[in-house]
């Protein structure tokens, strides 16, 4: 596609339920990356996908957090047991080398 | 691990006006990107400069890699510029391959009419 598309836009949850937060990168692109804003905060990086390697997970704050890209395109990070301290934006990008990130418009988790 | 430090970390302006962004990081680069965070939360990309000096409009930058620092300029500034400019690297590796961005804290800009 033309741009990195995620899903839901907005995702409001009840403490203790899971989650999955959909990544669809652009095409060609091979490296797929997830980050996390709090409000008013930087970016937090969680995991990254390059190609066939095994994923850099060395971001993700707990096991309660997961990430799969399927056939080298669409990625979906889950969220188990979610607490209220998940709640942020979940920003996807993706890169082709020398081209730079491009970040989709992210998902608004809201633990309630 | 590399350090990304931008400043200011808040600026106010004059619509009219120009400015220059600051991004010093720690340790040598293979990737740097200036972004563009709007008011309702979208990243733009503004420039992917691991060296060197590119202009878009009313915006340019430099990065000097030699002395680990990269600078943003806009110029007559408008109130659309208003939003977090963040500066984002990756580690040196090899040639083609691609890391993890690592972001400093950001420049909030705020643009008066």
């Amino acid at each position: 596609g033309a741009g990195v598309s995620q899903s839901p836009s907005n995702k409001v949850t009840e403490k203790g339920k899971d989650v999955e937060l959909r990544c669809d990168p652009i095409s060609g692109h091979t490296a797929l990356y997830w980050y996390r804003q709090s409000l008013g905060q930087g970016l937090e990086f969680l995991i990254y996908f390059q190609g066939n390697s095994a994923p850099d997970k060395s971001g993700l704050p707990s096991d309660r957090f997961s990430a799969e890209r399927t056939g080298g395109s669409v990625s979906t990070l889950t969220i188990q047991r979610t607490q209220q301290e998940d709640s942020a934006v979940y920003l996807c990008a993706s890169s082709a080398p020398y081209r730079g990130y491009t970040f989709g418009s992210g998902t608004r988790l809201t633990v309630v | 691990g590399i350090q990304v430090e931008q400043s200011p970390p808040d600026l106010i302006l004059q619509e009219g006006a120009n400015s220059t962004l600051r991004c010093n990081f720690s340790d040598s680069v293979n990737n740097l990107q200036w972004f563009h965070q709007n008011p309702w939360g979208q990243l733009i990309n503004l420039f992917y400069i691991p060296s060197g000096t590119k202009q878009n409009g009313r915006l340019s930058a430099t990065t000097v890699a030699t002395e680990r620092y990269s600078l943003l300029y806009i110029s007559s500034s408008q109130t659309t510029d208003s939003g977090v400019y963040f500066c984002a690297v990756e580690q040196l590796k090899g040639l083609g391959s691609q890391g993890n961005l690592i972001f400093g804290k950001g420049t909030k800009l705020s643009v008066k009419p």
